[in-house]
């Protein structure tokens, strides 16, 4: 079956560094995203990865394997507004994203 | 600005009364979603379009329908809620289904079923 692992909460402290991981298993790959959604809002896109390594964009870098199955999503400088939960999101061969249940971030002052 | 809007933000109604959840997009992509999203949970897809092509999550309940009657809109019917079905419904639009095609997210419609 596809799934995806990620854990459910988190907690960081203000100004530090906090990296959320994400483990996949899906029916091929096409690629992986991270998105940030605020309690009782709409996801919005923070990155997509295909290819392995790190890319970078802004206080935010996520990474990638494929061949271990793999990303975190690693956040800089902690805001109290990055308390979100971070949703991590595999596309599959049939390029359907199979969506992990979101990390709660937690960030403490 | 090019957008998703979801009417309405709140929608209340009674067991077993049939509601519409309207979304509109600015954005002139070919594809719309429909999820649902209950607390703590992942999005689950319901269905999705491609252009008018209509693409069934295998399981989808039979209570939810959906239309799309042109490029902008979407609707989404429930026939007869149950009280499993409050959660938040969320439109999503794509210019594609491939890749890097990054879906946009409305804000969401949250229902509560009494």
């Amino acid at each position: 079956g596809q799934n995806i692992d990620q854990p459910t909460e988190m907690t960081a402290t203000e100004g530090a560094i906090v990296q959320i991981n994400c483990t996949y298993q899906t029916s091929g790959f096409n690629g992986l995203f991270w998105y940030q959604q605020h309690a009782g809002e709409a996801p919005t896109f923070l990155s997509y990865n295909v290819l392995d390594g790190l890319e970078e964009k802004g206080r935010f870098s996520s990474f990638l394997s494929r061949s271990k199955g793999y990303s975190y999503l690693l956040l800089k400088e902690l805001q109290m507004k990055d308390s979100a939960s971070y949703l991590c999101a595999a596309m599959d061969s049939n390029y359907q994203l199979i969506w992990g249940a979101g990390t709660k971030l937690i960030i403490k002052p | 600005d090019a957008m998703v809007i979801q009417n309405p933000r709140y929608q209340v109604t009674q067991f077993g009364k049939p509601v519409t959840l309207s979304c509109s997009q600015t954005l002139n992509h070919n594809v719309m979603y429909w999820y649902q999203q209950k607390s703590s949970q992942a999005p689950k897809l319901l269905f999705h379009y491609y252009d008018k092509d209509f693409n069934n999550e295998a399981d989808t309940p039979d209570n939810f329908q959906s239309r799309r009657p042109n490029t902008s809109f979407c609707f989404l019917d429930i026939r007869s809620p149950g009280l499993g079905d409050a959660a938040m419904y969320l439109c999503a639009t794509s210019r594609g289904t491939s890749g890097s095609n990054e879906q946009f997210f409305g804000p969401g419609t949250r229902l509560t079923v009494l």
